[in-house]
């Protein structure tokens, strides 16, 4: 069976703090997907980064950084400097048999000045 | 703008109603998918099609939807005799297959049904 947790229903944080969302994952199969998807209030779901079975290089995108473990079957994201922009809910998903897509329930993050 | 996109944004309706919403896709894209979200939770997969042919449907799926994409474009989620469960956000994205890698999924603004 597919399964995201992402354990941290709410966080805030002062603007400029670092926070970390953190996202783990259950999966049989070898070959699939690890999505982050922002979801500010407006409701659009936005792409943030997409990482496969077989990379485990972890990414850095201005503040945005992804740290990907198989090892521990996690894909935690970390804003670094955080804004009041940030402020959303964060989503984790999994996607495998390249098809079937299934979140998280997501995490709110606000973001105080 | 070449985003995805629903309509309407909002739907309000009697119990027992019937509701179609409609759903463009990016124009290139050839997987469209359906889900539903209902408040403090992630989106759940409903059905995806590949072109016109609707390839999975997922148990939440009741015989009171229908989904169709005739031309394999645009997309139509139909609810009959509508109940209060079915008040959520319905979200439609659409991704193209790219050699070995799937591409994201982008998605729509969703549109809101909510049941009386």
């Amino acid at each position: 069976a597919q399964k995201v947790t992402q354990a941290q229903t709410e966080i805030s944080v002062v603007e400029k703090e670092d926070v970390t969302l953190d996202c783990v994952y259950e999966t049989r199969d070898t070959t699939y997907y690890l999505f982050w998807y922002k979801q500010p209030p407006s409701g659009e779901l936005v792409f943030l980064i997409r990482r496969n079975s077989f990379d485990e290089q972890n990414e850095i995108s201005g503040r945005y950084s992804w740290n990907f473990q198989k090892s521990t079957s996690s894909f935690n994201f970390t804003i670094t400097a955080s804004q009041v922009v940030d402020s959303a809910v964060y989503f984790c998903a999994l996607l495998y048999n390249f098809n079937k897509f299934y979140f998280g329930s997501g995490t709110k993050l606000n973001v105080k000045p | 703008d070449t985003g995805v996109s629903q309509d309407p944004r909002h739907k309000i309706t009697k119990r027992g109603q019937n509701v179609t919403f409609r759903c463009d896709p990016i124009s290139e894209h050839n997987r469209l998918y359906w889900y539903r979200q209902t408040l403090g939770q992630g989106p759940e997969f409903l059905t995806y099609f590949q072109n016109e042919a609707q390839l999975e449907k997922s148990r939440l799926l009741s015989d009171r939807f229908s989904a169709e994409r005739p031309k394999g474009s645009f997309s139509t989620l139909e609810i009959q005799r509508t109940e209060q469960g079915d008040s959520a956000m319905y979200l439609c994205a659409s991704s193209s297959t790219g050699g070995n890698m799937d591409q994201p999924q982008h998605f729509g603004d969703g549109t809101r049904l909510s049941i009386l």
